[in-house]
C-alpha cells in the first residue's frame, strides 16, 4: 500500500541551527502538507503547497519556515535558527485532491536543546 | 473561528461497542475524518464522511453525522485491544486544503 515517508524519524538540533525535514508523499498525489504536534496539544497544520507554490499557511509558518520540492519525489520543511519550542513533532501529508484524504507519515520529532 | 472539540478520554471493555464524539464550529464544513494514532506512531487515516451524509458504515466503523447540532460520532463494534490509542476528529472545508483537528480521544479497551 502506497504510504507518506517521513526521514529522519528524530532529529535533535541546538538552538539556533537550521534542520530540514524530509518526506516523500504518494506518488500521484498532488498536494502536500505538513502540521505539527508540540507535545501534549493538538496537531497544527502549518503549510500546504500544490502546483510547485504554497497554496495556504498558518499564522506559524512565518519567515523562519520555508518549504520546497527540490525534485519529483521529495517535499522538505526546512526550519531556520531553530527554537526551543520549534520541539514538536512534524508531520508530512500528502492528498490526490485538495482538502480530501490527506494520508499522513510517521513523523519526525524535533528535538531542540 | 473554526474550532474542533472531543472528549479527552474513553474507556470500554474489549468487545463492547466505543463511541467517540465530536463537535465542530463550522457550518461550511465539507469533509469531516477521523484519524487513529497510536503511541508513538503517525496518524493513521481510518474513515472520512461527506457533509451532505448523514451515515458512512466500513466494516466495525459507523460514522454518523449531525450537521444540525454540528456533532461527529466515531462507533466502533466489538473493541479490540488493539484499537487502543487516540482518535482524532478533523475537518476541512471548501475554501482550505487544510485540517483542522480536535484535541484527540485517548480510547483504553480494558481486557
Amino acid at each position: 500500500e502506497p504510504e507518506v515517508t517521513q526521514t529522519p524519524s528524530h532529529q535533535v538540533t541546538q538552538m539556533g541551527q537550521e534542520v530540514i525535514l524530509r518526506c516523500v508523499p504518494i506518488s500521484n498525489h498532488l498536494y502536500f502538507y505538513w502540521y505539527r504536534q508540540i507535545l501534549g496539544q493538538k496537531v497544527e497544520f502549518l503549510v500546504s503547497f500544490y502546483n510547485n507554490e504554497i497554496s495556504e499557511k498558518s499564522e506559524i509558518f512565518d519567515d523562519q519556515f520555508s518549504v520546497e520540492r527540490p525534485d519529483g519525489s521529495n517535499f522538505t520543511l526546512k526550519i531556520r535558527s531553530t527554537k526551543l519550542e520549534d520541539s514538536a513533532m512534524y508531520f508530512c501529508a500528502s492528498s490526490g485532491t485538495g482538502g480530501t484524504e490527506a494520508f499522513f507519515g510517521q513523523g519526525t520529532r524535533l528535538t531542540v536543546v | 473561528g473554526e474550532d474542533v472539540e472531543q472528549s479527552l478520554f474513553l474507556s470500554v471493555r474489549e468487545g463492547d461497542s466505543s463511541v467517540i464524539n465530536c463537535t465542530y464550529t463550522d457550518s461550511s464544513s465539507t469533509y469531516l475524518y477521523w484519524y487513529k494514532q497510536e503511541p508513538g506512531a503517525g496518524l493513521q487515516l481510518l474513515t472520512y464522511i461527506f457533509s451532505n451524509m448523514d451515515m458512512k458504515q466500513d466494516q466495525r466503523l459507523t460514522v454518523l453525522l449531525n450537521k444540525k447540532d454540528k456533532h461527529l460520532s466515531l462507533r466502533i463494534a466489538d473493541t479490540q485491544t488493539g484499537d487502543s490509542a487516540i482518535y482524532f476528529c478533523a475537518e476541512s472545508m471548501d475554501s482550505s486544503y487544510k485540517l483542522i483537528f480536535g484535541s484527540g480521544t485517548r480510547l483504553l479497551v480494558r481486557p
